[in-house]
């Protein structure tokens, strides 16, 4: 079965220092695996996906997210953030053995304080 | 959020009522999904259909039904048997390499 994890519930930066948002997932094939922002009262908007070749994978507002096969884990990061990044953020993972089925971690609430 | 459209936006059930949440694509998209998310929560399956004329059940499908007679449509019912059916309710459909959400349903229970 495929599942992913978000370790942390909520994470606090400054504005203009860099981001991490952490991801660790388990699938029994290749992974497919993406990132998401979710603003209030909204649907979820793309923000980069990892399918196959480069471990680092560029996306949407300067984010970036590095692929650790040995870690499993697919970490969301910006070197700079800003007040309007704050928003909440979700990993999803397909499982290339399980056709459509995207599976999402529990989110993570990223506040970037002024 | 292009390409996806539900409505209505808010939405209120009374009780013994059942309530359609509506979602269209014109993406031309096989693969149509229905996720369910609860304040602080995260996003659970209800229903998902790979093809026109079916559909399978997914985590927490007891309580819904859908149906998916057009390619482009793939409404959600919430029946009477969904006790606690106050969520926010997302549409979404899949190329291979990502999933396109709609802006969402807001359902709560007068």
């Amino acid at each position: 079965a495929q599942s992913v994890a978000q370790p942390e519930d909520q994470v606090n930066v400054a504005e203009g220092n860099p981001l991490t948002v952490k991801c660790t997932y388990s699938v029994s094939g290749n992974p497919y695996l993406f990132w998401y922002v979710q603003y209030p009262n909204r649907g979820l908007q793309f923000l980069l996906k990892y399918i196959t070749g480069d471990n680092l994978v560029k996306g949407s507002y300067g984010f970036e997210a590095e692929f650790n096969k040995s870690q499993t884990s697919f970490h969301l990061k910006k070197p700079s953030a800003l007040v309007s990044d704050s928003a909440l953020y979700f990993c999803a993972v397909r499982d290339e053995n399980y056709g459509q089925n995207f599976v999402f971690g529990p989110g993570t609430r990223l506040s970037v304080l002024p | 959020d292009g390409g996806i459209t539900q409505s209505p936006k808010y939405l209120f059930r009374k009780e013994g009522q059942n309530v359609t949440l509506s979602c269209e694509q014109n993406l031309n998209h096989d693969a149509m999904y229905w996720y369910r998310q609860d304040p602080g929560q995260g996003l659970r399956l209800i229903y998902y259909s790979q093809i026109v004329n079916d559909f399978q059940k997914g985590d927490i499908a007891e309580g819904y039904s859908v149906s998916r007679e057009k390619k482009e449509s793939f409404p959600l019912t919430v029946t009477s048997a969904q006790k606690n059916p106050t969520a926010f309710y997302l549409c979404a459909s899949s190329s291979r390499d990502r999933l396109f959400f709609g802006s969402g349903t807001q359902l709560s229970v007068l």
